[in-house]
């Protein structure tokens, strides 16, 4: 397995502008979580999903920021309009059920700069 | 508020020598504890799990030890490498899918 594939690795934007995402998680992860990371902040849980449904998403910082999941295979996080703050790199990780208890699987992540 | 965080921010070894990075967790109803290891441009990476019914548990160069009586988790990594320079996380489950995440220690391993 590919392991968990994000794209794009690096997206320069200026503000104002829509920025998406893009996760693809481990085939048979019924899980799939997405994360920020900034050097403040550390680790920040935004949403997650189980079998495709978002289960949480009091992680979101506001409603600039949206998530989807299609199908299984595909998971999109959007920010419009983007701003300077929301410059961090952004982690999907996948896990399945039965093995929560062997961690997640990351990404190598989006690193976003918004100039 | 219940929060998992590290002592020591950054963590300097010679190569060869034994690693020890620290976390502390303040909810003595976590029941699961992982350790993820970060390199530069890449996501956190599985490293080691333990349960709270363990106090030790070993895999390949990494032990994590568990001291519930103080609320502390330690990783020991023996004969540093070079190539275990990076940032090493903590995380604590309390019961739920979710694991919180400790902010992190660099370590970095001078040749």
């Amino acid at each position: 397995d590919a392991g968990v594939i994000q794209s794009p690795r690096h997206e320069v934007t200026e503000m104002g502008q829509e920025v998406t995402l893009r996760c693809k998680p481990i085939s048979g992860h019924d899980y799939l979580f997405w994360y920020r990371q900034t050097m403040m902040r550390g680790l920040e849980l935004l949403i997650y999903f189980n079998n495709n449904v978002p289960i949480d998403d009091s992680g979101m910082p506001e409603d600039r920021f949206s998530a989807k999941m299609p199908n299984a295979s595909f998971s999109t996080l959007k920010i419009q309009p983007s701003e300077p703050r929301d410059s961090a790199v952004y982690f999907c990780a996948s896990s399945s059920g039965d093995s929560y208890l062997g961690g997640y699987t990351f990404g190598s992540g989006t690193r976003l700069t918004v100039v | 508020g219940e929060s998992v965080g590290l002592h020591l921010p950054t963590l300097s070894v010679q190569e060869g020598d034994n690693s020890i990075i620290n976390c502390a967790y303040s909810n003595s109803a976590s029941d699961y504890f992982i350790w993820y290891k970060q390199e530069s441009g890449k996501g956190p990476q599985f490293i080691i799990d333990i349960r709270s019914n363990m106090d030790k548990r070993q895999g390949q160069r990494v032990t994590v030890l568990l001291n519930k009586t103080v609320k502390h988790l330690s990783l020991q990594i023996a004969a540093t490498q070079p190539g275990d320079s990076a940032v090493y996380f903590c995380a604590e489950n309390r019961g739920s899918y979710i694991p919180t995440f400790g902010r992190g220690t660099s370590l970095i391993v001078h040749p």
